[in-house]
């Protein structure tokens, strides 16, 4: 069955520091790992989506990277207003299954 | 592209009774997929649609539950005899068929059951 791990639950980052979020599956044939931010009371709003090991992607503050058997999203430097939950996705046979997610809150 | 719609955004709703949900999805995309999150979990699939065929139905679907796609566009999931625990947050998603197209949320519908 297919599965998607994430830690830490909840992350307390001091404003620049960075830090990394972990995020483990395990799936019979990977079509793609997603990786979303939510805000409190809204939907998932897509960052990223990675296809193969190896594979990097960059936006702002953010970096995700994959390998064979997880993903990390990596945070340099980042404000409060990265405060957030990320959740990460495996898409396999035509649906996304998530992980629970990391609470990250960033203090000034 | 104006996203994925969703409405009512929230809804507060007596045990027993029935609710309905719609969802647009972006224009043209064929796939439309729905979910249910709880506080502090992820998003759980419950069904997904292919134009306005139904192609897959989780387990956390019952009976009381159902979801309709009529004309390929826009669709509804209706949650018959509510009880406490449909008390969630209902997300629509779609995207293109094609190979490595982004799911796109909407902004979710609450159901409070009380």
């Amino acid at each position: 069955e297919d599965q998607v791990t994430q830690s830490p639950e909840a992350l307390r980052l001091q404003e620049g520091e960075s830090s990394s979020l972990n995020c483990s599956y395990t799936v019979s044939g990977l079509r793609g790992l997603f990786w979303y931010r939510q805000d409190p009371g809204k939907g998932p709003e897509f960052l990223f989506t990675l296809y193969s090991a190896g594979e990097e992607k960059e936006k702002e503050r953010l970096k995700a990277t994959l390998t064979k058997k997880e993903s990390f999203l990596h945070i340099t430097a980042p404000k409060p207003e990265d405060s957030a939950t990320y959740l990460c996705a495996v898409y396999n046979t035509d649906k996304l299954i998530f992980g629970t997610g990391t609470r990250l809150q960033v203090f000034p | 592209d104006t996203g994925v719609s969703q409405n009512p955004r929230h809804k507060i709703t007596k045990r027993g009774q029935n609710v309905t949900f719609r969802c647009d999805p972006i224009s043209e995309h064929n796939r439309l997929y729905w979910y249910r999150q709880t506080l502090g979990q992820g998003p759980e699939f419950l069904t997904y649609f292919q134009n306005e065929a139904q192609l897959e139905k989780s387990r956390l679907l019952s009976d009381r539950f159902s979801a309709e796609r009529p004309k390929g566009s826009f669709s509804t999931l209706e949650i018959q005899r509510t009880e406490q625990g449909d008390s969630a947050m209902y997300l629509c998603a779609s995207r293109n068929g094609g190979p490595g197209n982004t799911i796109y949320f909407g902004e979710g519908s609450w159901l409070t059951v009380v």
